[in-house]
């Protein structure tokens, strides 16, 4: 069954660096997304993708994060300068209707 | 834009005993209803979901849920738990014809050996 990767599956980094999280959606879906999820709180939604152009955004999304389709399969989701608090799980996601398939996540730990 | 509410935050079963998580959201118009579980260290995995038809879902590993659209809710029930049932569980609805989800806070449930 195909299913949604992410890379890495665990990124440290120092405050102020910048990081790209990878993801591959299932080939033939349309939309896709990114959420994040703060230990131990819920599932945020950060933004949403489809046509190549973002479609919808939270106010977490601000300008610091930044997403990219640059070929057609890869779906990245790029943080400019990063803070502690953007320490959490990221999970990209995927659908070609209405269910959204998930992928493993990758957690981001800033020091 | 749409919310979701789970008010059970935490509960505690002992094996065998019978499971209602809550849900409820907030939309005035046609929505899609999921349930979502993670088990400890893994990622969403999809429970059942609702998109129209009859309001009794059925999903795996015995779990079902019941939209109920006069009281906005769509509860997680499953009539008798077991220890790999140990989850955190989250209700997500997103907007008929949108494909944008919003989840819940989670609920995570601990059942007893």
């Amino acid at each position: 069954e195909p299913e949604v990767t992410q890379t890495p599956s665990h990124q440290v980094t120092q405050m102020g660096q910048e990081v790209i999280l990878r993801c591959v959606p299932i080939s033939n879906h349309l939309y896709f997304y990114w959420y994040r999820q703060i230990l131990g709180q819920k599932v945020e939604f950060l933004v949403s993708f489809y046509n190549n152009e973002i479609s919808e955004k939270s106010e977490i999304f601000d300008d610091q994060f930044s997403v990219e389709r640059p070929d057609g399969s890869n779906f990245t989701l790029k943080i400019r300068s990063t803070k502690l608090e953007d320490s959490a799980m990221y999970f990209c996601a995927s659908n070609l209707l209405y269910e959204q398939y998930f992928g493993p996540g990758t957690r981001l730990t800033v020091t | 834009a749409q919310s979701v509410s789970q008010h059970n935050h935490h509960v505690i079963l002992s094996e065998a005993a019978s499971l209602e998580l809550g849900c409820n959201y907030s939309y005035g118009g046609t929505v899609n209803l999921f349930w979502y579980v993670q088990y400890p260290g893994q990622h969403l995995q999809l429970l059942l979901k609702y998109f129209s038809g009859d309001p009794l879902v059925k999903g795996i590993k015995g779990f079902e849920a019941e939209f109920i659209k006069s009281k906005f809710s769509f509860n997680l029930r499953k009539p008798s738990v077991q220890w790999s049932d140990t989850a955190e569980y989250f209700c997500a609805v997103s907007v008929y014809n949108n494909n944008d989800m919003r989840f819940g806070a989670g609920t995570r449930l601990t059942v007893k050996p």
